[in-house]
């Protein structure tokens, strides 16, 4: 079965800092990988995904992340962080079962706290 | 472009009650998906709709339940309710017959007294 870990729970950053946050996942095909992030009382937003093809995925609000087969993770980074950002961000792997029949599996979750 | 819309945004029920959910997709999305987030639990996914057929579904009680609809709007029910049922709903709508590029609505949030 799928799984993502998301190893850590809360991260502070200083406003203007880099920010990486780490994502690992379990699955035995090719996965298709997804970040999320989600403001309080929100829903998720999705940032970016990674399907297949270039291992450095670009999203929105200036976020990227890499894929690298060989460590199973999937890392979110930005070169600088705004306040704006604080919020929680979701790691999921998407797997297809019989036919289309599709699901997310999501980690845990990030807690982003930036500090001004 | 309206995204997706799920009312009521806030629901208070009893504990044995039943409660039903609704979540309007993205125009021209047939997938629809709903997860419940806890706490404890996290984001966990209840089931998967394409074409008013149920196409996949979580490990979730009976007591969950779901249709579409023609025009691809989704309810889903919960019957007989428990405290542990206290939850954030969230609905996801997808263009394809693929749900996993997924847009979400701001969910339901359902709390059980």
């Amino acid at each position: 079965a799928q799984s993502v870990t998301q190893p850590d729970i809360h991260i502070t950053v200083s406003e203007g800092a880099s920010l990486e946050l780490r994502c690992n996942y379990s699955y035995g095909a090719t996965p298709y990988l997804f970040w999320y992030v989600q403001s309080p009382g929100q829903g998720l937003q999705l940032l970016l995904k990674y399907f297949s093809g270039d291992t450095l995925v670009q999203g929105i609000k200036g976020f990227e992340a890499e894929f690298k087969r060989s460590q199973s993770s999937f890392n979110l980074r930005k070169p600088s962080v705004h306040w704006s950002d604080a919020a929680e961000y979701f790691c999921a792997v998407g797997t297809i079962n019989t036919g289309t029949a599709s699901k997310l599996t999501f980690g845990t979750g990030t807690r982003l706290q930036v500090t001004l | 472009k309206a995204g997706v819309t799920q009312t009521p945004r806030y629901l208070i029920k009893t504990r044995g009650q039943q409660v039903t959910l609704s979540c309007s997709p993205i125009s021209g999305h047939r997938s629809v998906s709903w997860y419940q987030q806890t706490p404890g639990q996290g984001l966990q996914f209840l089931f998967e709709y394409f074409s008013e057929t149920q196409r996949n579904k979580g490990n979730f009680p009976g007591r969950f339940s779901g249709r579409q609809f023609s025009n691809s709007r989704s309810e889903m029910n919960v019957s007989t309710l428990e405290l542990g049922d206290s939850a954030l709903y969230l609905c996801a709508s997808s263009l394809g017959s693929s749900a996993l590029e997924a847009f979400f609505g701001q969910g339901t949030r359902l709390t059980v007294v």
